[in-house]
């Protein structure tokens, strides 16, 4: 009962802006949307999440599109250790202990130099 | 702040045998977790807690206990060690306060079982 689509695997150039898509139609009004990258071999680290607003951090941008069905995260200049898998997930903040988070397979983004 | 850490990085273990994971954080969150993720797999939710005294299972708890005396630290035990517990084992915490509960993973714990 996947909340989430994502692709498998992606390739960027290095340098290039990666944006990753995710496919999220069954979402609910008070579910946001979060991003987590896993770089190989280390615990996942938080990206950045939003509700229905376009976000910005020091990281990444997150578009979510205006139905809130799909989103993508941007990351402007990817570098080398931007090659990760990249998890999109779906809950209601606050939500706390109830189910943590629910990972996905992700999708592999790949840097090329 | 270390944030979250965990210990041992590395461990194999003969079948039946047990073991703690230990796991501590420095941010004062009430809540903390523990995952496992197998190969080429997602993490699974073990089990999590809201605050010293308070634990609940998540999805795949069997085989596991835990215990939460303190707010820094939520060990996570195996009894009876089998070969399906081979996995990484990923704790983490959060501050959970509205839109804030991002999760904040430790280095993992990789354990193989024989």
């Amino acid at each position: 009962d996947a909340k989430t689509t994502q692709p498998p695997s992606m390739d960027c150039a290095e340098g290039r802006a990666a944006n990753l898509p995710c496919n999220h139609s069954t979402i609910s009004g008070n579910e946001y949307v979060y991003w987590y990258r896993q770089i190989h071999s280390q615990g996942p680290q938080y990206i950045i999440h939003g509700l229905k607003n376009n976000e910005t951090n020091e990281m990444a941008s997150l578009i979510i599109t205006e139905d809130r069905k799909s989103s993508t995260l941007i990351l402007p200049h990817a570098t080398l250790r931007d090659t990760a898998v990249y998890y999109c997930i779906v809950r209601v903040a606050g939500g706390g202990g109830a189910d943590g988070l629910t990972f996905g397979k992700g999708t592999h983004l790949i840097i090329q130099p | 702040n270390a944030g979250v850490t965990q210990t041992p990085k590395f461990r194999i273990l003969k079948i039946g045998q047990s073991m703690t994971l230990q796991c501590t954080q420095d941010m004062n969150h009430n809540y903390m977790y523990w995952y496992r993720q197998d190969p080429g797999m997602g993490l699974k939710l073990i089990y999590y807690s809201v605050g010293a005294g308070i634990t609940d299972k998540g999805e795949v708890p069997n085989g596991y206990n835990v215990s939460r005396s303190t707010t820094e630290d939520f060990p996570l035990r195996l009894e009876l060690a089998a070969p399906s517990q081979t996995s990484v084992y990923f704790c983490a915490s959060s501050y959970m306060a509205g839109s804030l509960d991002t999760q904040y993973f430790g280095p993992g714990t990789r354990l193989t079982v024989l």
